[in-house]
């Protein structure tokens, strides 16, 4: 009964440090992404994925990348940690039929600090 | 390009009563959907209900319904007799049409209720 699983919970990072926050999906979605949220800001997306090896770009992608090599996993990648990422990082995922709308299955999410 | 607005940063209902929480949204696409969401103080992210561009009801689901004005572009949460438990951040949001894979999602509005 897993579904969206997030890896780490917590991380504090100084800056210039490089991390990777792993989403895990035992759902079989094809659509995954990645989201942050700040204070007064709400969810802003960064990237996300319509199936395995595909990425795209969202709203707030500059600083971080992207992978999809297995259906099951998206990792968000900070080359360079800076302050401005402090955050609460979501993963998120939805099943990708056509024609349907789904809602968006949450990770837990992730509380990175950058010192 | 798609935009959520919630103008209440916080709202406050006393306990047993009904509130309405505001949503107004823009988008270009003729078929879309509708979300909330509940965000409570522990982080989780909790899909509550969902209402498409085309269906001719608002949508509910137990305590919940969402008041869909399609014409005034607004899809406004009613959530009746409040419980101390529904005291939490919401989440308005909004995907495409078939074809368009992200959810934009509002800054949220705080509930509190009051005993």
């Amino acid at each position: 009964n897993a579904g969206v699983t997030q890896t780490p919970k917590f991380r504090v990072l100084k800056t210039g440090q490089s991390m990777t926050l792993l989403c895990a999906q035992d759902m079989n979605h094809e659509y995954m992404y990645w989201y942050r949220q700040d204070p007064g800001m709400g969810l802003r997306l960064i990237h996300y994925s319509v199936g395995e090896g595909t990425t795209a770009k969202g709203e707030v992608p500059d600083g971080y990348n992207v992978s999809r090599l297995k259906k099951q996993n998206f990792l968000l990648g900070l080359e360079s940690a800076a302050p401005s990422q402090t955050s609460v990082y979501f993963c998120a995922s939805r099943p990708g039929l056509a024609g349907v709308i789904g809602e968006l299955f949450f990770g837990e999410g992730s509380r990175l600090t950058v010192l | 390009a798609q935009k959520i607005t919630q103008t209440q940063p916080g709202m406050f209902v006393q306990e047993k009563e009904a509130v309405t929480l505001d949503c107004t949204y823009d988008t270009s696409d003729p078929s879309y959907g509708l979300f909330w969401y509940k965000q409570p103080s522990s982080g989780e992210m909790i899909f509550l209900i969902y209402q498409g561009s085309y269906d001719q009801q608002n949508a509910t689901e137990g305590r919940y319904s969402l008041n869909f004005q399609k014409a005034r572009k607004s899809a406004n949460l009613v959530i009746s007799a409040s419980q101390l438990g529904d005291s939490a951040m919401y989440f308005c949001a909004m995907s495409g049409g078939a074809g368009s894979y992200q959810l934009t999602f509002g800054k949220g509005t705080k509930l509190s209720v009051i005993p």
